[in-house]
This record gives C-alpha cells, structure tokens and sequence, in this order.
C-alpha cells in the first residue's frame, strides 16, 4: 500500500518548457489536490479534484492545468514553466472533499 | 481575504516541556481543523484533527478549538528531540493551511 505518490522526484526546466507532475493514490480516494510550498508562505492550492470527473481552481491556478485521468490519478501540467513556479509541489487525496488529507512526497522544481 | 495566522517561530522548549503552537483564522464558516507535522525535506503528515469546540487528546498531542475566538492550538506534553518540526495548521474550509510555526527540542 504505496498512499500517494508522485512524480518525478526532482525536475529543472528551462523557461518556456513545458511538464507533466504525475500523482496516484492507491487508498480509493474520492478527493485530491495539488498544493505548492514556497519557503515563509506555507501550502497554496493550486487546483482540487473534489470527485473523479471534476476539477476546480484553488488560491494560485494560474499557469497550471490539471487532469483527473481517473480516481486514481490527478496530473498537474506546466504549459509554459516561469521562474515563479519554482517551487516544491505535493499531491495529496482525501477520502471526501475537505476530509483528512494524505500527502505524497512531493517534486522539487526548479525553473532557470 | 481568509487567512490562517501562525507565529513562524522557531519556537524552542527543552526536552520534557509542554510546546504550545497557536492558529487563528478569519472565516467563522470553517468546520474542520487540521495540524500537520511536516520533518525538513519531507512532506505534510496528519497529526490531529478537530471538529469540535474543546480538547481532544491523542497521546501526548492536544488539540484545542474555540470558534468563538477563532483560533486553535495544539499542545505537545513531554517534547522530544523528534518532535522538532515544523507543525502547520489547516483550515479545511477552503483549504488554507498556515505557514507553520518551527519547533525546535533542545536535549
């Protein structure tokens, strides 16, 4: 029983490249959610997928899209990569929306 | 704008004291409360969460809640040099977590 995991570990893009951050969870989650942590500024939501078919934006979405390919899995997709979203990302799930979340290990992003 | 306030700390206590971390927030609509506890390098894990106005206890984790006065507290009895993190308070109305408050445990 792996909970949340993601990928890739670490990540440096040059501006303007684009990259798809992969996210599974094996706990039958219904929720999951993709979060940013910036050193002093705590966890941003980016984007939230509150059931298997839905998406919505959260506090900082743009510059990103998202895609629930299932129940299992939520991409987080940097079309254009800025030196802004250099950044750490986790993925999380949650059983409901707004439930207890479990966090994957995160993707260490750099953008030069 | 909703905000989840933590005092960023650190926040040093000697082995064996009580550690005391604070959250206050601004939306009266909130319901759910979380703290996180979260090593460097490492990602968010669950320590308590609260529903409730009052005290709930997990072991040697306390987590206090007043919707009244907005805010809510963890207490960490019997500090361990382990226990040094950052601790993250989340508040699950639109999922805003705070910026966390660093502990240190000094043997």
């Amino acid at each position: 029983n792996a909970g949340v995991t993601q990928t890739p570990k670490f990540q440096v893009l040059k501006t303007g490249q684009s990259m798809t951050l992969q996210c599974a969870q094996d706990m039958n989650h219904n929720s999951m959610y993709w979060y940013r942590q910036d050193p002093g500024m705590g966890l941003r939501l980016i984007y939230y997928s509150a059931s298997e078919g839905t998406t919505d934006k959260g506090e900082v979405p743009n510059g990103y899209n998202v895609s629930r390919l299932n129940k299992r899995e939520f991409s987080l997709r940097l079309e254009s990569a800025a030196p802004s979203q250099t950044s750490v990302y986790f993925c999380a799930s949650s059983e409901v929306f707004g439930d207890e979340q479990y966090f994957g290990p995160g993707t260490r992003l750099t953008v030069t | 704008q909703k905000e989840v306030e933590q005092n960023s700390g650190p926040l040093s206590v000697p082995e064996g004291a009580i550690a005391s971390l604070n959250c206050t927030y601004s939306d009266r609509g909130s319901q759910s409360f979380f703290w996180y506890r979260q090593y460097s390098g490492k990602s968010p894990e669950l320590i308590m969460s609260i529903y409730s106005n009052g005290d709930k206890e997990d072991g040697r984790f306390t987590a206090q809640l007043n919707k009244a006065s907005q805010y809510v507290s963890l207490l960490i009895r019997d500090s361990q040099p382990s226990d040094s993190a950052t601790y993250l308070c989340a508040v699950i109305f639109d999922m805003r977590f705070g910026a966390g408050t660093r502990l240190t445990v000094k043997p």
